[in-house]
């Protein structure tokens, strides 16, 4: 079965940088994309971007765009994400997400990884 | 704010029927293909409709959605308890070329 792994919860400064990974099986990661989506406490989803794992091309949501990059390992089926220059309204967890369907970005996330809590204090 | 307007709250008694809608603000999203996740406390989202009313296997046949011009709606019919939750609606934005969420209905079950 589909399982998408993360990385455990991760306590930051503002203005440092978070890495979250993502460790895929179950389906062959090639060729799926992974979203990224963000939800802050007691609010709602955001989505961040998409990097597709076939060829690396990534998307990113306007919120976030110059302080975040998507990468994938395709040697250890893992996705990253990794979001720069930390303010105390990044605090959410992050989920990644893969496609529902593979080769396209038009189907929405369907499996989700239990999510990453990040938390930005001083 | 979200270009997909949801009700921020919703409520029902077990058995009732309700429904909860999507709407759009902007012409780019397609509400030609909308998607519904259901999100339980602490959990992340679940896929309840697909393509405005197609279920993913697992869900019970009580969740349906539709279409109506530029809004969607979901139905739960034979509300139960454990149908308490918090519900987003989403739509592929060609502008952005990434998924846009509706802002969020919580579902309380009385």
């Amino acid at each position: 079965q589909v399982q998408l792994v993360q990385s455990g919860a991760e306590v930051k400064k503002p203005g440092a940088s978070v890495k979250v990974s993502c460790k895929a099986s179950g389906y062959t990661f090639t060729s799926y994309g992974i979203n990224w989506v963000r939800q802050a406490p007691g609010q709602g989803l955001e989505w961040m971007g998409r990097i597709s794992a076939t060829n690396g091309n990534t998307n990113y949501g306007q919120k976030v765009q110059g302080r975040v990059t998507m990468t994938t390992d395709t040697s250890t089926n893992t996705a990253y994400m990794e979001l720069r220059s930390l303010r105390s309204d990044d605090t959410a967890v992050y989920y990644c997400a893969r496609d529902g369907a593979p080769y396209t970005s038009a189907w929405p996330p369907e499996d989700w990884g239990q999510g990453t809590l990040v938390t930005v204090s001083s | 704010q979200s270009v997909l307007t949801q009700p921020p709250s919703a409520s029902g008694t077990p058995g009732q029927r309700v429904t909860i809608s999507c709407s759009r603000s902007v012409s780019n999203i397609g509400t030609d293909y909308v998607y519904w996740y259901q999100q339980l406390p602490g959990t992340a989202p679940k896929l309840l409709i697909y393509r405005i009313n197609q279920r993913p296997s697992g869900v019970p046949d009580r969740f349906s959605g539709s279409k109506s011009g530029t809004s969607a709606s979901l139905a739960i019919s034979g509300l139960r308890s454990e149908d308490e939750a918090d519900y987003y609606c989403a739509a592929w934005d060609d502008s952005l070329s990434g998924w846009v969420f509706g802002g969020g209905t919580k579902l309380t079950v009385l």
